[in-house]
Parts: structure tokens; C-alpha cells; sequence
């Protein structure tokens, strides 16, 4: 089946540095989404990207999907201590109403 | 609009009593979703109901049975619990359409505890 890898599992960083994970499959997308989860909390969507090579900002928040639609990235510029949580992909292969695959998330600790 | 509500929001059993976990949404969703979270895991499916009447297994069905009650209500049971199912229960939905996967909206979790 669909496997979603994401790396790293953990990043730490100091208030102010940039931060980057990274989100791979191993099939090609329909189209790929953005969770974040803070402690204690419930994942909370933040962007879907559908087109080969797509590009999008939200703020600080730069998000890209790779032109053959296999890999994606989120880029953080400049953390804040708000922006402490949990980082999900999630990739939908268009098949099933399944929904769905989700990565495992990589961690964001801030070091103020 | 609430969005997903899930009820409890956190419970204890011993090793073998039943339990059935709530899950409502008011966005006239048709799609909905069990998940399970554990540390190091991500978010793994465990059932889903593609619409009202039907339901299907996800990746981790094992120990568990669903009920999608109506176009508003998706109920996750455990029979028997076990130690293994000591996690943090997600309830999501969303609309569906053939070949596109929708944002999902997911409810708070229920925080459970088999000892």
C-alpha cells in the first residue's frame, strides 16, 4: 500500500532559525496536505497542494510540492514559540475513499 | 457549528470491559474516520465510513467494530479491551469526491487507558 515517509522525526531550534521537513511517498499524489497539531491538541489543516511543482505561502510558512508529485516540503522562516507542535503530511493517491496517508510527523521544539 | 465532537474525553478501563466511543459532526460530511495516535506512530486509520450505510477497514482494524449511525454519527467499539489499545482516539470527517481527498476536520480525541 501507500507508505508516507517524513523525516526528521524531531528538529529542534533556536527561536528565530528556519526550520524544513520533508514528506515523501512512494506512489505518486492526487494531492498532498498539511496538518499541525499542538501539544495536547487535535490536528488542525493547514494547506493542500493538488498541481505538479506547486508552490504556496501562508506568512512565515512556505509550502512546495515536487514536480512529479511524490514529495512535498514545509518551510518555517524565522520560528516563533507559536509555531511549537507537530508537523503532518497526509497524501491522497486518488483512489480510495479511504482518505488519506499520513506521515509520521516531525516534532518541532523551540528553544527560546 | 461545533465541527466533530467526540465523547468522552478521556477514560480508564481494565483489561477486558467494552467500551463504545461517540463521534458527531454537523457539517453534513459524508465521509468520516477512526484514528489511533501513538508516540512515534503518527495518526493510523482504523475504520472509515465512505458514506452513510457503509464502513470499511482501515490499517488497524483488529480489536475493534464500528457503526456509522447516521449521516452525523460514526461510533468506534472496543469489545474486550486490551493494554495494546492504550492510545489517543481521533474521530475525523469530510466530504468525498471519486479520485480527490477533501481537508479533513478533526474532534478533540478521547484520551484512553487500558490497564
Amino acid at each position: 500500500g501507500q507508505q508516507v515517509m517524513q523525516i526528521p522525526q524531531y528538529q529542534h531550534v533556536q527561536e528565530g532559525e528556519d526550520f524544513t521537513t520533508y514528506c515523501n511517498s512512494s506512489t505518486t499524489l492526487s494531492n498532498i496536505q498539511w496538518y499541525k497539531q499542538r501539544p495536547g491538541g487535535h490536528p488542525v489543516f493547514l494547506i493542500q497542494l493538488v498541481k505538479s511543482g506547486e508552490v504556496k505561502k501562508q506568512k512565515r510558512l512556505t509550502f512546495q510540492f515536487g514536480e512529479a508529485k511524490k514529495n512535498s516540503s514545509l518551510h518555517i522562516t524565522a520560528t516563533q514559540t507559536t509555531d511549537v507542535g507537530t508537523y503532518f503530511c497526509a497524501g491522497a493517491s486518488g483512489g480510495g475513499a479511504d482518505g488519506l496517508t499520513f506521515g509520521k510527523g516531525t516534532h518541532l521544539i523551540i528553544q527560546p | 457549528n461545533a465541527g466533530v465532537t467526540q465523547t468522552p474525553k478521556f477514560q480508564v478501563l481494565k483489561t477486558g470491559q467494552s467500551m463504545t466511543l461517540q463521534c458527531a459532526q454537523d457539517m453534513n460530511h459524508n465521509s468520516m474516520y477512526w484514528y489511533r495516535q501513538d508516540p512515534g506512530m503518527g495518526l493510523r486509520l482504523i475504520y472509515y465510513s465512505a458514506s452513510e450505510g457503509t464502513t470499511d477497514k482501515g490499517e488497524v482494524p483488529n480489536g475493534y467494530n464500528v457503526s456509522r449511525l447516521n449521516k452525523r454519527e460514526f461510533s468506534l467499539r472496543l469489545e474486550s479491551a486490551a493494554p495494546s489499545q492504550t492510545s489517543v482516539y481521533f474521530c475525523a470527517s469530510s466530504e468525498l469526491e471519486t479520485g480527490f481527498a477533501y481537508e479533513q476536520y478533526f474532534g478533540p480525541g478521547t484520551r484512553l487507558t487500558v490497564t
